[in-house]
């Protein structure tokens, strides 16, 4: 079984750029969450997806920040314009059902605004 | 949600077994303990759960006393593999949209 992906690795961009992050989550999950950790501070929850639906969009920073998941498969993550505070460790997790704890998470996307 | 505390640092060597404390005074009736590792430049990778007394797994033991107010994690005979930071998490109960809270975690460091 394929576990959480997410596409790029890595991403430099200049500030006022455009970037969209993906996240495929494991197949079947209903459940799909973005976290961030931007430098020296800890994993921050963004938002929430049941399906395609947005459960929870509490962390999101600002309406710079455009969360998608049509269909409810895999889910984009669209920064636009970055800004340098925007630079960061991007984390996508799946769970099968919010009750059980164990989300798996991908690698995460590095994002680099200069 | 309730609020975790945990030692920023620890440092072990290989073969030793290495105990990790975390205090969560306000947790709710509902709310599980859980334990996630990370690794640099990986994802937290899921290791235990648990609600209370003691759970074990191949990789791990969690120990939650009755009163639930903390909670520790072990690690069996660490190698240096297992340097890596260590979150404890609580919460995910069923009125819980499902959101995990991190802290700043453990650093544990394991030493040859």
């Amino acid at each position: 079984e394929a576990g959480v992906t997410q596409f790029p690795s890595h991403s430099v961009i200049e500030k006022g750029q455009t970037v969209t992050l993906r996240c495929d989550p494991i197949s079947g999950h209903d459940n799909l969450y973005w976290y961030r950790r931007v430098m020296g501070k800890e994993i921050k929850f963004l938002l929430h997806f049941v399906k395609e639906s947005k459960q929870d969009e509490s962390g999101m920073p600002n309406n710079r920040f455009l969360a998608e998941r049509t269909g409810g498969t895999y889910s984009t993550l669209k920064v636009q314009p970055a800004e340098l505070e925007d630079s960061g460790v991007y984390f996508c997790a799946s769970s099968r059902n919010r009750e059980n704890t164990e989300a798996f998470f991908g690698q995460g996307t590095r994002l680099t605004v200069v | 949600l309730a609020k975790t505390t945990q030692p920023i640092s620890m440092d072990s060597y290989e073969g030793q077994e290495v105990n990790i404390t975390c205090s969560h005074n306000n947790i709710a009736t509902n709310d599980y303990i859980t334990w996630y590792q990370q690794f640099p430049s990986q994802g937290p990778r899921f290791i235990i759960q648990g609600y209370k007394t003691k759970v074990t797994n191949e990789v791990a033991s969690l120990f939650i006393p009755a009163d639930r107010k903390s909670s520790t994690l072990s690690l069996p005979r660490v190698s240096l593999s297992d340097t890596a930071v260590y979150y404890c998490l609580v919460g995910r109960g069923s009125s819980n949209t499902g959101k995990l809270i991190f802290g700043q975690g453990t650093t544990l460091q394991v030493k040859p």
